[in-house]
């Protein structure tokens, strides 16, 4: 258990609607990610960071902002949710080549 | 195109008996291959790993075989358990690369029948 926690871990939301997920972790990793899992498909990384305020893009950001102002807490934003938008959201944490994801978050976008 | 592939979407086996779950890779920059198992509503899990230095890789009941030249690998799990039933998905990451952002196939279902 990597002390991982994702908030909410369910939420219905409407079109155009903003959205923010939360991911928190209590063991002070630095390698933090945001991935979405649709269903018959992998893991597909959105957004990751190596450290505070230091992020970066994944194969599909479109759509989606982060922010990391602290070590613990890594925040994945949807700035106006889309219907393509709904799935299941994974945060995870990297320890040497192993990752560690948190319990997920379904989100739906009506 | 899909740098990963699990071609079976699904597999059931027979509790006691082996079950063989598949990966093929195209991108020859992989050199670190993961499995994760994943059960409903839980997050993945990491199961066991291996280096393109290796050929297998062994941790209890679960073996992974990798094949270089063929780009292939496969994860053993002998004898299966009806707890093993979930879906597994193979993952790989680039040479010197983060493992954090490995590239990840569609899963495979297991189920394991008593």
């Amino acid at each position: 258990d990597a002390g991982i926690t994702q908030s909410p871990r369910h939420k219905v939301t409407e079109t155009g609607t903003p959205v923010t997920l939360r991911c928190h972790q209590t063991e002070n990793h630095r390698y933090m990610y945001w991935y979405r899992q649709d269903p018959g498909h992998g893991l597909r990384l959105i957004h990751y960071s190596y450290g505070v305020k230091d992020t970066d893009k994944g194969e599909v950001s479109d759509g989606y902002s982060v922010s990391r102002s602290k070590t613990e807490d890594f925040l994945l934003t949807l700035e106006s949710a889309t219907s393509s938008q709904t799935s299941v959201y994974f945060c995870a944490i990297s320890v040497y080549n192993e990752q560690f994801f948190g319990p997920g978050t379904r989100l739906t976008v009506l | 195109d899909q740098q990963v592939k699990q071609n079976s979407p699904s597999l059931s086996v027979q509790e006691g008996r082996i079950s063989i779950l598949n990966c093929d890779y195209t991108n020859s920059m992989f050199d670190y291959f993961l499995w994760y198992k994943k059960y409903p509503a839980e997050g993945p899990t990491f199961l066991i790993s291996i280096s393109s230095i290796k050929d297998k890789n062994e941790d209890g009941r679960f073996t992974v075989f990798l094949n270089k030249s063929a780009k292939h690998l496969s994860l053993h799990i002998v004898p299966s358990q009806p707890g093993d039933s979930a879906v597994y998905f193979c993952a790989a990451s680039a040479k010197g690369g983060d493992a954090g952002k490995s590239t990840f196939g569609d899963g495979t279902t297991l189920t394991v029948k008593p």
